[in-house]
């Protein structure tokens, strides 16, 4: 079935740091977004993208739309302690019903 | 508003017994979806439904799990003769619409902590 890889599984970094996580898929995707989810939560839009190129930013995070249609990058800026959380990408693929498949998630620990 | 609202947030039951978690989409979300996490992995989609289309069930693991939608409304997953594979955390999403070309960002609830001892 469609994966989606998502990298790198685990971060941690220095507070104040940029990060930066991405993912790829084998088939085209029709829309891409950007997941967080705390600890015993659901998981939080952060932004959603549904063109080829498309740059969105909300507030420190940016995320893109890859010009292929089979990625996608979302950076933080100036990372601060509660950015510490799991972040998913998620897809739409063209070649299915209109499911949302994730990927397995980046982990991040901001180090105060 | 309120939002993604799943019952019970925590389910402890026995192997072999049947279980049903339920959902209650956002008023007015055209799609339903269930996703299932174990710990420290990443949501494993099970079923969607949209609208009156019939629901996309590739993601159901086995015979054992089954979803309706009453009235376009309220999702039920069912369980039968749990397995402890079975632990995990089942989440639920609602969006306004999707589809083939184009989805609404999912609204996802707190989820079902389901533990199969």
């Amino acid at each position: 079935g469609q994966q989606l890889n998502q990298s790198p599984q685990s971060m941690f970094i220095q507070e104040g740091e940029d990060v930066s996580m991405n993912c790829t898929s084998s088939s085209i995707f029709n829309t891409w977004l950007w997941y967080k989810q705390d600890p015993g939560e659901g998981p939080v839009l952060l932004i959603a993208l549904y063109k080829a190129g498309e740059l969105t930013s909300n507030g420190r995070l940016t995320a893109q739309f890859g010009i292929t249609r089979k990625d996608s990058f979302l950076n933080i800026s100036a990372s601060i302690p509660s950015d510490v959380g799991i972040y998913f990408c998620a897809g739409q693929s063209s070649s299915n019903t209109g499911k949302l498949i994730f990927g397995q998630g980046t982990t991040l620990q901001v180090k105060p | 508003g309120a939002g993604v609202s799943q019952s019970p947030s925590n389910k402890v039951t026995e192997k072999g017994k049947d279980v049903e978690l339920r959902c209650d989409p956002i008023s007015g979300h055209t799609a339903l979806y269930w996703y299932r996490q174990s710990l420290g992995q990443g949501l494993e989609f099970l079923i969607y439904f949209q609208g009156n289309s019939a629901p996309d069930k590739s993601g159901l693991p086995s015979d054992r799990f089954s979803a309706e939608r009453t009235g376009g409304s309220v999702s039920t997953l069912t369980i039968q003769r749990t397995q402890q594979e079975d632990s995990a955390v089942y989440l639920c999403a609602s969006s306004l619409r999707s589809g083939v070309y184009y989805n609404s960002p999912l609204h996802f609830g707190n989820g079902t902590r389901l533990t199969v001892t």
